[in-house]
């Protein structure tokens, strides 16, 4: 069975700080790893998606890569800003005929 | 587009009563699904539909029913609500199942007294 793993569970930095988010998971037969920004008491909001076959994908500030083999990701944001704080999910896509495995996230605060 | 709708925002239950949470989505999108979404939980899977006419159950289906007659609306049924349900629901689609983005609605708040 799938499992996606997100450490830390809360991270606190200064604003302008580069910073790096981790995804591990345990099974490396994956269609795609998506990015997720969820603020308090809202949705998720996708960032970026990453097909299996791609080692990255940018978006701005953002760069998100993946390491099928390795079974690892991460979500790293450039000069970060107090509006990044919010709680940063990712989830795996599983070969096969299982919907999205998503981890628990990442609660991330940007203190200016 | 409006995207993925969700309604009502906010709802709160007595034990025993029944409601629908109403998700629609205008991408003429395939898959739909809903999760729940608790603290220290993350989000887990209630019911996901492929297609309109097909539906599956996820990791939490006990206590909810789905239909799906249209490809637009993908209603969420709470038969006899318990306090166990009380949590945010979110209903998401994407193009197909696999190797597409997900698009997620605002969520319902739902609280069982």
């Amino acid at each position: 069975k799938q499992e996606v793993t997100q450490i830390p569970a809360a991270l606190s930095v200064p604003e302008g700080e580069n910073l790096v988010l981790n995804c591990s998971f345990t099974d490396s037969a994956i269609y795609n790893l998506q990015w997720f920004r969820q603020d308090p008491g809202k949705g998720l909001t996708s960032l970026l998606l990453i097909q299996s076959s791609q080692r990255e994908q940018t978006s701005g500030r953002l760069n998100a890569s993946l390491d099928k083999s390795s079974g690892r990701s991460t979500l790293y944001i450039a000069a970060s800003q107090p509006g990044d704080s919010a709680t940063y999910l990712c989830a795996v896509s599983p070969s096969g005929n299982t919907p999205l495995v998503f981890g628990k996230g990442t609660r991330l605060s940007v203190i200016a | 587009n409006a995207g993925v709708t969700q309604t009502p925002k906010f709802q709160v239950l007595k034990t025993g009563q029944s409601m629908t949470l109403q998700c629609a989505q205008d991408m003429n999108h395939e898959y739909m699904s809903w999760y729940r979404q608790d603290p220290g939980m993350g989000l887990r899977l209630i019911h996901y539909s492929v297609g309109a006419g097909i539906t599956d159950q996820g990791e939490v289906p006990n206590g909810y029913n789905v239909s799906r007659s249209t490809t637009e609306d993908f209603p969420l049924r709470l038969l006899s609500a318990a306090p166990s349900q009380t949590s945010v629901y979110f209903c998401a689609s994407s193009l197909h199942r696999d190797n597409y983005e997900q698009y997620f609605g605002p969520g319902t708040r739902l609280t069982v007294t």
